[in-house]
């Protein structure tokens, strides 16, 4: 039983690249959570999935988009990654309201 | 914009002390609490949740609950250095299906052989 596992765990990026940050839980949660983490700013919601099939905007959802592919999988797309999109990138998981949250990764846009 | 607001610390305690971590929320509506702990380069963890008025208790750790004065707190017996960390409140507004949390910013706690 893994929980909550996150790839990568670090990427660094340039400036308007690309890329699909994966997520998947085996615990048969149907919630399922973006956040980032920065300096001062505590853990703050980008993206989440209440169920299969449905996908709602968090605190800060520009810049990102998600897929919930299926009950396991949850990922989040940077299309044209910035500086200010460095940060540490939390998925988390519940079934009601205790989340569990994947290790993270760790992302620098340069 | 609901707020959860937390010392941002950092918090200092000798081994064996009680540490008083501390957090209030903007939500009267909020139905449920959560304290987290984050070690330094790791993923926050659950370590206790509460949802009525008064206290919880789980080993070392108390949480405390007050609707009223939209106030709850962790507090953390014989504190040892392996407690050193990050601890973040959680607030969940509702009862519904919606589940999203709000954190706080985080209290550092050290704990000094």
């Amino acid at each position: 039983n893994a929980g909550v596992t996150q790839t990568p765990k670090f990427q660094v990026l340039k400036t308007g690249q690309s890329m699909t940050l994966q997520c998947a839980q085996d615990m048969n949660h149907n919630s399922m959570y973006w956040y980032r983490q920065d300096p001062g700013m505590g853990l703050r919601l980008i993206y989440y999935s209440a169920s299969e099939g449905t996908t709602d905007k968090g605190e800060v959802p520009n810049g990102y988009n998600v897929s919930r592919l299926n009950k396991r999988e949850f990922s989040l797309r940077l299309e044209s990654a910035a500086p200010s999109q460095t940060s540490v990138y939390f998925c988390a998981s519940s079934r009601e309201d205790e989340q569990f949250f994947g290790p993270g990764t760790r992302l620098t846009v340069l | 914009q609901k707020e959860v607001e937390q010392n941002s610390g950092p918090l200092s305690v000798p081994e064996g002390a009680i540490a008083s971590l501390n957090c209030t929320y903007s939500d009267r509506g909020s139905q449920s609490f959560f304290w987290y702990r984050q070690y330094s380069g790791k993923s926050p963890e659950l370590i206790m949740f509460i949802y009525s008025n008064g206290d919880k208790e789980d080993g070392r750790f108390t949480a405390q609950l007050n609707k009223a004065s939209q106030y709850v707190s962790l507090l953390i017996r014989d504190s040892q250095p392996s407690d050193s960390a990050t601890y973040l409140c959680a607030v969940n507004e509702s009862g519904g299906s919606n589940y999203k949390l709000t954190f706080g910013k985080g209290t550092l706690l050290t704990v000094n052989p």
